[in-house]
């Protein structure tokens, strides 16, 4: 059974930083692109970040690009995504989100619980 | 950036009902095209890929269709554990964009 379980998110100040991980397990992590997708409060889904599965090549949205850095480890099976300079709106459930298969385009099939990024003085 | 304009934003219906939402892209992008349920408090669930075809375990009463830039969700027969918002993306290029969401309620 596929599993992506979010820890570390909480409540920082803007100009703070925040490392979100997600843990992969049911599947060959290395063998699929992961994704980070964060929902605003009573807002719709944006796309924030994506990285390739052998983690060679990254992708982000332009609202988060040059602040926010996206990793994985295939030998832990974790995703992490560090937030530097933090923004009152980067506030989010931020979920992270596995590809349906390998290669582009692509859709996700499968998503974590969420984790809370709280960014306030 | 590919913007989706999804309508209604918000639609009643009752059980029994066949509901319907439209997604337009902003630009053509064939059939890369999915739809999600997301209930409150809960992480988006895949609905249909590829604008029509049904993810595993899916129900049948839920189908997709369109192509290039205007595509539908249908649900033909609106059960109670349905009542939900609904999200279309494209997957046809990055930034992976998301409709702003349907929310579909109890009338």
């Amino acid at each position: 059974e596929v599993q992506l379980l979010e820890s570390g998110g909480g409540l920082v100040q803007p100009g703070g930083s925040l490392r979100l991980s997600c843990a992969a397990s049911g599947f060959t992590f290395s063998s699929y692109a992961m994704s980070w997708v964060r929902q605003g409060p009573g807002k719709g889904l944006e796309w924030v970040s994506a990285i390739s599965g052998s983690g060679d090549s990254t992708y982000y949205a332009d609202s988060v690009k040059g602040r926010f850095t996206l990793s994985r480890d295939s030998s832990k099976n974790t995703l992490y995504l560090q937030m530097n300079s933090l923004r009152a709106e980067d506030t989010a459930v931020y979920f992270c989100a596995k590809d349906q298969r390998k290669g582009a385009p692509n859709y996700f099939d499968y998503w974590g619980q969420g984790t809370l990024v709280t960014v306030s003085s | 950036d590919i913007q989706m304009t999804q309508s209604p934003s918000s639609v009643s219906a009752f059980v029994g009902d066949r509901v319907t939402i439209t997604c337009r892209a902003g630009q053509g992008i064939s059939s890369w095209l999915a739809w999600y349920q997301q209930k409150p408090g809960k992480a988006p669930n895949l609905l249909i890929y590829a604008a029509s075809t049904l993810q595993s375990g899916v129900p049948s009463r839920f189908s997709g269709s369109g192509s290039g830039t205007d595509f539908t969700l249908t649900i033909s027969s609106l059960q109670p554990e349905d009542f939900a918002t609904y999200y279309c993306q494209q997957a046809y290029s990055l930034p992976r964009t998301f409709g702003q969401g349907t929310k579909v309620e109890i009338k």
